[in-house]
């Protein structure tokens, strides 16, 4: 079965970027989207389609792919940030998600 | 404003079943292919199954057989008939919208817990 890897933590200061990682075979053909989930609270996408942003979200949040790694970038983490980010794409018939990364910002 | 609300989970006991509901409103449902996603008690997102506008079905291997997912255009709503529940079924369920090959509009979740 088709697989995403992220890393399980990321660890960033308030104001700075924070980068997170997405693998998987193949990675490169598909298209990648990201979600933000806040403890408690349902998935919220803030990129689709590699790179683009859903109205609302902020400019800050920046998605892009190279080979088989995509990668979400945060610049200039708030702490509002706080939250866990999920990859997904689509393979064959079904949705995978990757395996989720935790942002904290210290 | 799009808005799905979930209903229908709570207490199953292994090899029994259970009917989730999602009810939608503020689009066009029957234009759109809806999902079920369930997310275990601090684990990540895992797909469930789909129904598109249409109505072709796909299911993840972890469930096929068990659960049937059906949809009511005429009452903008979607279901997850769960049967032969097992422990591991477990989790927080999401109905969620789809786009394009992404989930744009998510529910609020219903827990569904599994045990003896």
């Amino acid at each position: 079965s088709y697989e995403l890897t992220q890393p399980p933590s990321v660890s960033v200061s308030p104001g700075q970027t924070a980068n997170i990682a997405c693998s998987g075979e193949k990675l490169g053909t598909k298209s990648v989207c990201w979600y933000q989930q806040k403890p408690g609270q349902s998935p919220v996408l803030v990129i689709f389609q590699n790179a683009k942003r859903p109205s609302g979200i902020p400019e800050r949040f920046a998605g892009s792919k190279s080979g088989n790694t995509a990668t979400l970038t945060i610049g200039g983490t708030q702490a509002m940030d706080e939250a866990d980010y999920y990859c997904q794409a689509w393979d064959s018939t079904t949705y995978v998600f990757g395996t989720g990364t935790k942002v904290t910002v210290l | 404003e799009v808005q799905l609300v979930e209903s229908g989970g709570g207490l199953g006991h292994p090899g029994g079943s259970l009917r989730l509901s999602c009810a939608a409103a503020g689009f066009s449902f029957s234009r759109y292919d809806m999902h079920w996603v369930r997310q275990r008690i601090g684990k990540g997102l895992e797909f469930v199954s789909s129904i598109a506008a249409v109505g072709a079905t796909h299911y993840a291997a972890s469930v096929k057989g068990r659960f049937t997912i059906s949809r009511d255009n005429d009452r903008s709503s979607f279901h997850l008939q769960m049967d032969s529940l097992r422990v591991e079924d477990t989790a927080v369920y999401y109905c969620a919208r789809e786009r394009d090959r992404d989930f744009d509009s998510w529910g609020q979740g219903t827990l569904v817990t599994v045990s003896s």
